[in-house]
């Protein structure tokens, strides 16, 4: 069974920084595309990032860009994503989401972790 | 202001049919395949449809996508009250090569 299980959120202060984790089971990270979907209180999805199964191509929205690194340990099965100077509006519920590999759409997605920047 | 366009809200009654919109552009939606997503309240995302009309195994033929030109949408026959759910359509903009989303139709089966 698929399952993408994300870690790391929770409070931090404005400009402060996080490191989000998705662990992967049930296939092998290494053959997907990868990416970071968020979604604010309230609010719609909001794409965050991309990385290719070969890290050759990262892509970011233009909200992270700058501020956010993903990145994928295929050995750990796990993708990350580095946040830093972290603002307000950077709260939201984050996702990791699988790319299928037959499909140009989401397949599978994790339950979230919440990052919530406040002073 | 999302990049594709979608009605914040729609409503039928149970056993009804219903169709969401997503309208967008030549560098979205008119080169690129479509996705839609259901998000039940409390719950994370989930594909309903995906390359325009491709439904995944276990998704009911009561959903069905289309795609014309820069836009698409999603329909939904014989209503239940389960479908009460926020849909999403998602793509690809090659312009901005950027993954993109509608800003979310809340369905209401009345």
């Amino acid at each position: 069974e698929v399952q993408l299980v994300e870690s790391g959120g929770g409070l931090v202060k404005p400009g402060g920084s996080l490191r989000l984790s998705c662990a992967a089971s049930g296939f092998t990270l290494s053959s997907y595309n990868m990416n970071w979907v968020r979604q604010a209180p309230g609010k719609g999805l909001e794409w965050v990032s991309l990385i290719t199964v070969s890290n050759n191509n990262i892509y970011y929205a233009d909200s992270a860009r700058g501020r956010f690194t993903i990145s994928r340990d295929n050995a750990k099965n796990s993708l990350f994503l580095q946040m830093n100077s972290l603002r307000a509006e950077d709260t939201a519920v984050y996702y990791c989401a699988r790319l299928g590999s037959s499909s140009n759409a989401f397949d599978f997605w994790g339950q979230g972790t919440m990052v919530t920047v406040s002073s | 202001q999302s990049v594709l366009t979608q009605p914040p809200s729609v409503s039928a009654a149970p056993g009804q049919k219903v169709t969401i919109s997503c309208s967008g552009s030549t560098s979205n939606i008119g080169n690129n395949y479509v996705s839609w997503y259901q998000q039940l309240p409390g719950t994370a995302p989930k594909l309903l449809i995906y390359d325009n009309n491709e439904r995944p195994s276990g998704i009911p033929d009561r959903f069905s996508g289309s795609k014309s030109g820069t836009s698409a949408t999603l329909g939904i026959t014989g209503l239940q009250t389960g479908d009460e759910a926020d849909y999403y359509c998602g793509t690809w903009d090659s312009s901005l090569s950027a993954g993109v989303f509608g800003g979310g139709t809340k369905l209401t089966v009345l």
